[in-house]
């Protein structure tokens, strides 16, 4: 089985650009979860998709935001970057159902230049 | 979200030692997971509990759901070189998908 995958693996932008990460979560799993883990520190709650509809998002400002599309898989975008946006951004899945754990990728390590 | 205390923050092993780390939350759990996270990948789930009391083990790992259920803790037995990263709990609160993570703990090997 699959786990989940991300992309890019590596991201370099400059301030005030537009970054997109993509996710694909584990075959039958309809949740998506987005983290944002900034060097030595825990992960940051962002973004959580199921069923193509946002279900909830963390303590960030709009110009983080993101979709699901029918098949499950994810997208996150990220606008106007700033340097403290540098970060590795981690996607997770799971199934919605009872308390399934979240599975997660390998995240994409996006830096600002 | 919730707030998990973990500790320690960071601690050095020995090949051999046995190693113990914790979680606590301010509120009830009806989750809790254990992750590790080695550089430039992304956490692994370890071992995953669901009632109060429940004790899992995982080869050399076990952890337990604390009877309060406000707490939990990871013991790792005769620890090995490859055992060195971070180590993650999280959680789930009742009447709610979304989980919480603690801050980690860093695992190093003393020279």
């Amino acid at each position: 089985e699959a786990g989940v995958t991300q992309s890019p693996t590596h991201l370099i932008k400059t301030r005030g650009q537009q970054a997109t990460l993509r996710c694909s979560p584990i075959s039958g799993h309809t949740s998506v979860y987005w983290y944002q883990q900034a060097l030595g520190l825990g992960l940051q709650f962002l973004l959580w998709y199921d069923e193509g509809e946002e279900r909830n998002r963390g303590n960030f400002p709009p110009r983080f935001s993101g979709r699901q599309f029918p098949n499950y898989s994810s997208e996150l975008n990220v606008n106007a970057l700033e340097l403290e946006d540098s970060a590795l951004y981690l996607c997770a899945s799971s199934l919605l159902r009872g308390n399934q754990p979240q599975h997660f990728g390998d995240g994409t390590r996006l830096s600002i230049l | 979200g919730q707030q998990l205390n973990q500790s320690p923050q960071s601690m050095f092993i020995q090949e051999g030692e046995d190693v113990s780390m914790n979680c606590t939350s301010s509120s009830i759990f009806n989750t809790w997971l254990w992750y590790k996270q080695d550089p430039g990948e992304g956490p692994v789930l370890l071992i995953a509990l669901y009632k109060a009391g429940e004790l899992t083990s995982n080869g050399r790992l076990t952890a337990q759901f604390g009877i309060t259920r406000k707490d939990s803790f990871l013991n790792i037995s005769a620890s090995i070189p490859s055992d060195v990263g971070i180590y993650f709990c999280a959680g789930r609160p009742l009447d709610d998908y979304k989980l919480s993570f603690g801050a980690g703990t860093t695992v190093t090997v003393r020279a």
